[in-house]
Order: C-alpha cells, then sequence, then structure tokens
C-alpha cells in the first residue's frame, strides 16, 4: 500500500496563476484533510471532507477550493495564488469510527508562489 | 473558539527524560492526540488519549487530565533520533467525527 500520496512534491507560482495539488488515499478512508504549516504556526486545516461529495470549510478557507469527486482523492485548487498562500501543504486521510483517530498524512506538497 | 499551548522549543541530553505539556481549550473535546515530524517529514502519529491517565508505547508515554485541559507527552531513554518537532492536536467534533486542531509544535533537540 501506498498510503496517502501527493503531487506535486514541489511547485513555484507566480502571483495570480492557479495549479491544482493532488491527494490519494488506498486505504479506502471516509475522511480527508487538506492543511498547511507555516513556520512555527503549527499545521492548520484548509478544507475537510467526510465523503465522496461532500467538502466543508477548515480553520483557513479563504483563496482555496476543493473537490472529492471520488472517494480515494482529494483535490485542493488555488484559483488566482498570492505569496500569502507559500506553504508547506499536507494532505491527510483517516477512516471513521469513534476509535479511530490517527490521520495518515502524505508528504507535502512546497509551494512557492512569487 | 479552540486554541492550544505547549512550549516552543526544548533541549535535553540522549539518555534523559523530557516533558512536553499541552493546554487547550475546545468545546465538543473527544481526545488529544501526539504527532511526530522530523524535518522535511511528514506528521507521524505517536499516541492518543480520550480518557484520563497514562498511555504508554514503548520509550513514550501520554497523559490527560480532562478535568485541567492538560496533557503532556513523556518521552524517555532519549535518542538523537528523537529530535524533531512534537504536537499535540485536539480530536473536537460531534458524531465522532475526526477534526483535529493542532498547537504550534515543540521543537525538541536532544544533544550527545
Amino acid at each position: 500500500n501506498a498510503g496517502v500520496t501527493q503531487t506535486p512534491k514541489f511547485r513555484v507560482l507566480k502571483t495570480g496563476q492557479s495549479m491544482t495539488l493532488l491527494c490519494a488515499q488506498d486505504m479506502n478512508h471516509e475522511y480527508m484533510y487538506w492543511y498547511r504549516q507555516d513556520p512555527g504556526m503549527g499545521l492548520r486545516l484548509i478544507h475537510y471532507s467526510v465523503g465522496e461529495g461532500t467538502t466543508a470549510k477548515g480553520e483557513v478557507p479563504d483563496g482555496y477550493n476543493v473537490s472529492r469527486l471520488k472517494k480515494q482523492n482529494f483535490l485542493l485548487g488555488l484559483e488566482s495564488a498570492a505569496p500569502s498562500q507559500t506553504s508547506v501543504y499536507f494532505c491527510a486521510s483517516s477512516s471513521m469510527t469513534e476509535t479511530s483517530y490517527e490521520q495518515y498524512f502524505g508528504p507535502g506538497t512546497r509551494l512557492t508562489v512569487t | 473558539g479552540q486554541s492550544l499551548e505547549q512550549p516552543s522549543e526544548v533541549t535535553a541530553v540522549e539518555g534523559a527524560i523530557v516533558q512536553i505539556n499541552c493546554t487547550y481549550q475546545t468545546s465538543g473535546f473527544y481526545g488529544l492526540s501526539w504527532y511526530q515530524q522530523h524535518d522535511g517529514g511528514a506528521p507521524t502519529f505517536l499516541s492518543y488519549n480520550a480518557l484520563d491517565g497514562l498511555e504508554e508505547t514503548g520509550r513514550f508515554s501520554s497523559f490527560l487530565s480532562r478535568s485541567d485541559s492538560y496533557g503532556y507527552l513523556l518521552l524517555q531513554e532519549l535518542q538523537m533520533k528523537d529530535s524533531a518537532s512534537y504536537f499535540c492536536a485536539v480530536r473536537a467534533g460531534s458524531g465522532g467525527y475526526n477534526k483535529l486542531i493542532f498547537g504550534a509544535g515543540t521543537r525538541l533537540a536532544v544533544h550527545p
């Protein structure tokens, strides 16, 4: 099993450009998440999904959109990139039970917006 | 709102014991998780406490006091490879939903 994978690993964008980050998981998890991590600020939840076809806003959703058309994939879109979106983006997934508490993280995407 | 506080940095020597504290304020609390992250890597799960008390997993232990909104991660017999950032995260929500709110992280430096 590959677990959680993310593409691309690195990307440089110019202000105003758009891009999509892809997250895929092969663990049949219901829940998927997108976080951003900035120096000294830990992980902040951008958007999440509790199942195929559903999405919801997290702590810092502005400037991002997401889609979950297939259970195994969760896409994060930036329509018009800004320098403030320079960050490391992590995708995670987890199963949907009361006792399931572990989130599995992908390797991250390092995004720089100039 | 929801907030977590943990020290920004901790330094220790190999073989020692270190405790990383975490205090939180949240509604709909389910439990407290700890994650480890090495530089350039992804966070990986260490432990989870839903009930008061101590949970032990090898050299790592985690404690929770729900009445004090407080928990800690205890690392024993420190090794150089334990140098990493450690994040506490509150599991909160409703209906068993797994939403995590992370603290800013504690950077642990282990010296020879």
